[in-house]
């Protein structure tokens, strides 16, 4: 099965920004795998924050948003608050199954 | 109250055999894929399996593949996750969730916690 890998971790100051990124070992992510991000914070559920490359979920405030960017998936988080410190994880759609990376941590501080 | 509600979680010995449901509350799986994710204590995410809408199309890691059955009974608005010949590294939270015909993953469950323990 494939592999995909995200950075372990980041930390991003007070309104500063951030790009997470997911890359596939199978090669170049495209939309064609439809990469989702999720975010969990400490002790809660997974919830979807990105689906399909760079559509936001109903609840996701603006300030996150989803690319493409050199054959990777990217999560870019523009003016970060410290409530957006949590672990995100990309998926990414192959043939018949799904793949999660291993999640990054980011912290606001 | 919209919500996904997972059960049948517990402890079981290795080798064991559990039977997890996940049942939609204030909301329909009716025409929309399903699935199951789990996490274990202190690690990533983990995709499990999915299922179609309409049972035709499912699909397996290859972690759990031959050991796993995901199935659905669309009358009672419910997935179930059968999990056989339970080995340790099984123990994880297991989370469904369900998927819009838009891509969009819109709604997971709370989790039921799934001990593989002698």
């Amino acid at each position: 099965q494939a592999v995909v890998t995200q950075e372990p971790s980041l930390t991003v100051s007070p309104g500063g920004t951030v790009t997470l990124t997911c890359g596939s070992s199978t090669g170049a992510v495209t939309s064609g795998l439809y990469p989702y991000w999720f975010q969990q914070k400490a002790g809660q559920v997974p919830r979807t924050l990105i689906y399909e490359t760079s559509n936001r979920h109903s609840w996701a405030p603006a300030r996150f948003s989803g690319s493409l960017l050199g054959g990777k998936a990217a999560l870019t988080l523009s003016g970060a608050q410290p409530e957006d410190e949590a672990d995100y994880y990309c998926m990414v759609t192959y043939p018949h199954a799904r793949v999660f990376g291993g999640g990054t941590k980011v912290t606001v501080l | 109250q919209v919500q996904l509600v997972e059960s049948g979680g517990g402890v079981v010995q290795p080798g064991g055999s559990l039977r997890l449901s996940c049942a939609a509350s204030g909301l329909s799986f009716s025409g929309l894929s399903v699935h199951w994710v789990r996490q274990a204590p202190g690690k990533g995410l983990e995709w499990v399996a999915v299922i179609s809408h309409d049972g035709s199309h499912i699909f397996y890691a290859d972690s759990v593949r031959g050991r796993f059955t995901i199935s659905r009974d669309n009358s009672k608005n419910t997935i179930f996750l059968q999990l056989n010949s339970l080995r340790s590294e099984d123990t994880a939270m297991y989370y469904c969730a369900r998927e819009t015909t838009h891509w969009n993953w819109d709604h997971w469950g709370l989790g039921t916690l799934v001990t593989v323990s002698s």
